[in-house]
Protein backbone atom coordinates (compact mmCIF):
# COMPACT_ATOMS: atom_id res chain seq x y z
CA UNK A 1 0.00 0.00 0.00
CA UNK A 2 1.57 3.04 -1.06
CA UNK A 3 -0.60 5.45 1.09
CA UNK A 4 -2.25 6.98 -1.92
CA UNK A 5 -5.70 6.79 -2.75
CA UNK A 6 -7.48 7.38 -5.64
CA UNK A 7 -11.23 7.47 -6.75
CA UNK A 8 -13.14 5.82 -7.93
CA UNK A 9 -11.01 2.41 -9.14
CA UNK A 10 -13.17 2.27 -12.01
CA UNK A 11 -15.39 4.38 -14.33
CA UNK A 12 -17.42 4.03 -17.30
CA UNK A 13 -18.88 6.95 -19.15
CA UNK A 14 -20.46 7.63 -22.27
CA UNK A 15 -18.47 10.59 -24.76
CA UNK A 16 -19.30 13.81 -24.03
CA UNK A 17 -19.90 13.53 -20.52
CA UNK A 18 -17.09 15.17 -17.37
CA UNK A 19 -16.15 13.22 -14.52
CA UNK A 20 -14.27 14.07 -11.33
CA UNK A 21 -11.35 12.03 -10.35
CA UNK A 22 -9.78 12.36 -6.96
CA UNK A 23 -6.71 11.52 -4.92
CA UNK A 24 -5.52 12.08 -1.67
CA UNK A 25 -1.59 11.74 -0.93
CA UNK A 26 0.48 10.08 1.02
CA UNK A 27 0.50 11.78 4.27
CA UNK A 28 2.88 14.49 4.55
CA UNK A 29 3.59 14.76 0.78
CA UNK A 30 2.89 18.21 -0.51
CA UNK A 31 3.54 17.11 -4.64
CA UNK A 32 0.54 15.64 -6.75
CA UNK A 33 1.39 14.40 -9.77
CA UNK A 34 -1.48 13.22 -12.38
CA UNK A 35 -0.37 10.87 -15.38
CA UNK A 36 -2.44 8.98 -18.18
CA UNK A 37 -1.85 5.52 -19.00
CA UNK A 38 -2.88 4.37 -22.25
CA UNK A 39 -1.55 1.32 -24.40
CA UNK A 40 -0.24 3.81 -27.21
CA UNK A 41 0.95 6.83 -25.52
CA UNK A 42 2.75 5.34 -22.51
CA UNK A 43 2.54 6.51 -19.26
CA UNK A 44 2.08 10.75 -20.21
CA UNK A 45 2.87 13.11 -17.70
CA UNK A 46 -0.41 15.61 -17.29
CA UNK A 47 0.25 17.91 -14.75
CA UNK A 48 2.22 18.66 -11.05
CA UNK A 49 0.79 20.61 -7.77
CA UNK A 50 3.14 21.77 -5.21
CA UNK A 51 1.25 22.73 -1.62
CA UNK A 52 -2.00 24.03 -3.88
CA UNK A 53 -0.25 25.92 -6.42
CA UNK A 54 0.31 24.77 -10.17
CA UNK A 55 4.55 23.63 -10.93
CA UNK A 56 4.42 21.88 -14.29
CA UNK A 57 2.23 21.14 -17.09
CA UNK A 58 2.70 18.08 -19.58
CA UNK A 59 0.51 17.52 -22.46
CA UNK A 60 -2.75 17.91 -20.28
CA UNK A 61 -5.72 18.90 -23.18
CA UNK A 62 -7.86 21.86 -22.26
CA UNK A 63 -11.53 19.38 -22.04
CA UNK A 64 -8.77 18.72 -18.81
CA UNK A 65 -7.99 20.39 -15.52
CA UNK A 66 -6.86 20.04 -12.04
CA UNK A 67 -6.96 21.70 -9.11
CA UNK A 68 -5.01 20.45 -5.20
CA UNK A 69 -7.30 21.83 -2.41
CA UNK A 70 -5.93 23.18 0.81
CA UNK A 71 -6.35 19.31 2.36
CA UNK A 72 -3.75 18.44 -0.39
CA UNK A 73 -5.91 16.48 -1.98
CA UNK A 74 -6.52 16.51 -5.51
CA UNK A 75 -9.03 16.16 -8.35
CA UNK A 76 -8.85 15.64 -11.93
CA UNK A 77 -11.76 16.58 -13.68
CA UNK A 78 -12.38 15.43 -17.65
CA UNK A 79 -14.66 17.22 -19.70
CA UNK A 80 -16.30 16.16 -23.41
CA UNK A 81 -14.88 12.90 -22.66
CA UNK A 82 -14.01 11.38 -26.24
CA UNK A 83 -13.61 7.44 -26.86
CA UNK A 84 -9.46 8.15 -26.52
CA UNK A 85 -9.46 9.36 -23.44
CA UNK A 86 -10.45 5.88 -22.22
CA UNK A 87 -7.32 4.90 -20.11
CA UNK A 88 -5.71 4.58 -16.99
CA UNK A 89 -5.28 7.74 -14.93
CA UNK A 90 -2.80 7.58 -11.84
CA UNK A 91 -1.95 10.35 -9.03
CA UNK A 92 1.23 10.00 -7.66
CA UNK A 93 2.46 11.83 -4.85
CA UNK A 94 5.83 12.84 -3.58
CA UNK A 95 8.15 15.04 -1.07
CA UNK A 96 10.06 17.57 -2.83
CA UNK A 97 13.37 16.87 -2.14
CA UNK A 98 14.70 19.45 0.55
CA UNK A 99 15.00 22.97 -0.77
CA UNK A 100 16.16 22.24 -4.29
CA UNK A 101 13.67 23.33 -6.58
CA UNK A 102 13.05 21.11 -9.62
CA UNK A 103 13.92 18.24 -8.25
CA UNK A 104 11.85 14.92 -8.54
CA UNK A 105 12.53 12.23 -5.79
CA UNK A 106 10.47 8.87 -5.43
CA UNK A 107 6.90 9.08 -6.53
CA UNK A 108 4.17 6.87 -4.50
CA UNK A 109 1.59 6.37 -6.92
CA UNK A 110 -2.04 5.22 -6.81
CA UNK A 111 -3.86 2.39 -7.81
CA UNK A 112 -5.12 4.10 -10.90
CA UNK A 113 -8.96 4.60 -11.92
CA UNK A 114 -9.49 3.17 -14.96
CA UNK A 115 -12.24 5.41 -17.26
CA UNK A 116 -14.00 3.64 -20.18
CA UNK A 117 -15.58 5.68 -22.23
CA UNK A 118 -18.33 4.77 -24.75
CA UNK B 1 8.02 12.84 -27.02
CA UNK B 2 9.25 10.12 -24.26
CA UNK B 3 12.84 11.12 -22.88
CA UNK B 4 13.82 7.80 -21.49
CA UNK B 5 13.16 4.18 -24.07
CA UNK B 6 13.47 1.18 -22.63
CA UNK B 7 15.25 -1.78 -24.51
CA UNK B 8 14.06 -4.65 -25.27
CA UNK B 9 9.82 -3.85 -25.40
CA UNK B 10 9.48 -7.41 -23.74
CA UNK B 11 11.89 -10.14 -22.43
CA UNK B 12 11.29 -13.88 -21.35
CA UNK B 13 13.56 -15.60 -19.70
CA UNK B 14 13.66 -19.04 -17.04
CA UNK B 15 13.59 -18.73 -13.79
CA UNK B 16 16.65 -18.07 -11.79
CA UNK B 17 18.78 -16.39 -14.55
CA UNK B 18 19.79 -12.44 -14.53
CA UNK B 19 17.41 -10.10 -16.42
CA UNK B 20 19.46 -7.22 -18.03
CA UNK B 21 16.94 -4.14 -19.43
CA UNK B 22 18.58 -0.96 -20.54
CA UNK B 23 17.00 2.53 -21.03
CA UNK B 24 17.98 5.40 -23.12
CA UNK B 25 17.44 8.95 -22.72
CA UNK B 26 17.91 12.25 -24.43
CA UNK B 27 18.93 15.38 -22.00
CA UNK B 28 20.31 16.00 -19.37
CA UNK B 29 19.23 14.88 -15.96
CA UNK B 30 19.38 15.33 -12.42
CA UNK B 31 18.06 11.64 -11.67
CA UNK B 32 16.92 7.87 -13.14
CA UNK B 33 14.69 6.18 -11.68
CA UNK B 34 13.23 2.39 -12.26
CA UNK B 35 9.90 1.56 -11.59
CA UNK B 36 7.84 -1.69 -11.91
CA UNK B 37 4.00 -2.08 -12.53
CA UNK B 38 2.56 -5.61 -11.89
CA UNK B 39 -0.57 -6.09 -14.53
CA UNK B 40 -3.28 -2.75 -14.11
CA UNK B 41 -1.81 -1.83 -10.78
CA UNK B 42 0.14 1.06 -9.83
CA UNK B 43 3.99 1.95 -10.29
CA UNK B 44 5.93 1.19 -7.38
CA UNK B 45 9.37 3.05 -6.78
CA UNK B 46 12.67 0.34 -7.25
CA UNK B 47 15.70 2.70 -6.85
CA UNK B 48 16.84 6.03 -7.65
CA UNK B 49 20.38 6.69 -8.72
CA UNK B 50 21.52 10.18 -9.21
CA UNK B 51 23.72 11.66 -11.88
CA UNK B 52 26.99 12.07 -10.40
CA UNK B 53 26.64 7.94 -9.28
CA UNK B 54 27.81 5.28 -11.41
CA UNK B 55 26.11 2.04 -10.09
CA UNK B 56 23.63 1.40 -7.31
CA UNK B 57 22.32 -2.30 -5.69
CA UNK B 58 19.48 -2.96 -3.68
CA UNK B 59 18.53 -6.52 -3.03
CA UNK B 60 18.60 -8.69 -5.99
CA UNK B 61 18.74 -5.24 -8.48
CA UNK B 62 21.87 -3.59 -9.83
CA UNK B 63 21.43 -0.56 -11.69
CA UNK B 64 24.23 1.16 -13.47
CA UNK B 65 23.85 5.00 -15.14
CA UNK B 66 26.43 6.11 -17.72
CA UNK B 67 25.66 9.70 -17.96
CA UNK B 68 27.90 9.77 -21.07
CA UNK B 69 26.04 7.62 -22.68
CA UNK B 70 22.80 8.78 -21.17
CA UNK B 71 22.00 5.45 -20.64
CA UNK B 72 21.15 3.08 -18.08
CA UNK B 73 20.70 -0.57 -17.32
CA UNK B 74 18.67 -2.40 -14.35
CA UNK B 75 19.79 -5.87 -13.45
CA UNK B 76 17.68 -8.61 -11.64
CA UNK B 77 19.56 -11.29 -10.59
CA UNK B 78 18.04 -14.91 -10.04
CA UNK B 79 14.92 -14.19 -11.23
CA UNK B 80 11.65 -15.72 -9.79
CA UNK B 81 8.03 -15.74 -11.19
CA UNK B 82 6.55 -13.32 -8.86
CA UNK B 83 9.45 -10.46 -11.19
CA UNK B 84 6.73 -10.98 -13.70
CA UNK B 85 5.68 -7.34 -14.23
CA UNK B 86 6.50 -3.89 -16.62
CA UNK B 87 9.79 -2.03 -15.68
CA UNK B 88 9.85 1.76 -16.41
CA UNK B 89 12.64 4.02 -15.98
CA UNK B 90 11.70 7.58 -15.54
CA UNK B 91 13.98 10.70 -15.76
CA UNK B 92 13.61 13.65 -13.49
CA UNK B 93 15.34 16.26 -15.55
CA UNK B 94 17.73 19.38 -14.44
CA UNK B 95 15.44 21.84 -13.19
CA UNK B 96 12.24 20.09 -14.22
CA UNK B 97 9.40 19.02 -11.86
CA UNK B 98 8.39 16.25 -13.29
CA UNK B 99 9.65 12.40 -14.17
CA UNK B 100 9.05 11.38 -18.11
CA UNK B 101 8.74 7.64 -18.20
CA UNK B 102 9.74 5.71 -20.62
CA UNK B 103 7.82 2.50 -22.98
CA UNK B 104 8.67 -0.45 -20.39
CA UNK B 105 9.43 -3.68 -20.59
CA UNK B 106 7.56 -6.69 -20.16
CA UNK B 107 9.18 -9.27 -18.29
CA UNK B 108 8.48 -12.48 -18.30
CA UNK B 109 9.56 -15.01 -16.25
CA UNK B 110 8.94 -18.75 -16.34
CA UNK B 111 8.98 -21.22 -13.91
Amino acid sequence: DSGVTQTPKHLITATGQRVTLRCSPRSGDLSVYWYQQSLDQGLQFLIQYYNGEERAKGNILERFSAQQFPDLHSELNLSSLELGDSALYFCASSVVQGALAGVTGELFFGEGSRLTVL
Amino acid sequence: SQQGEEDPQALSIQEGENATMNCSYKTSINNLQWYRQNSGRGLVHLILIRSNEREKHSGRLRVTLDTSKKSSSLLITASRAADTASYFCATGALRAQKLVFGQGTRLTINP
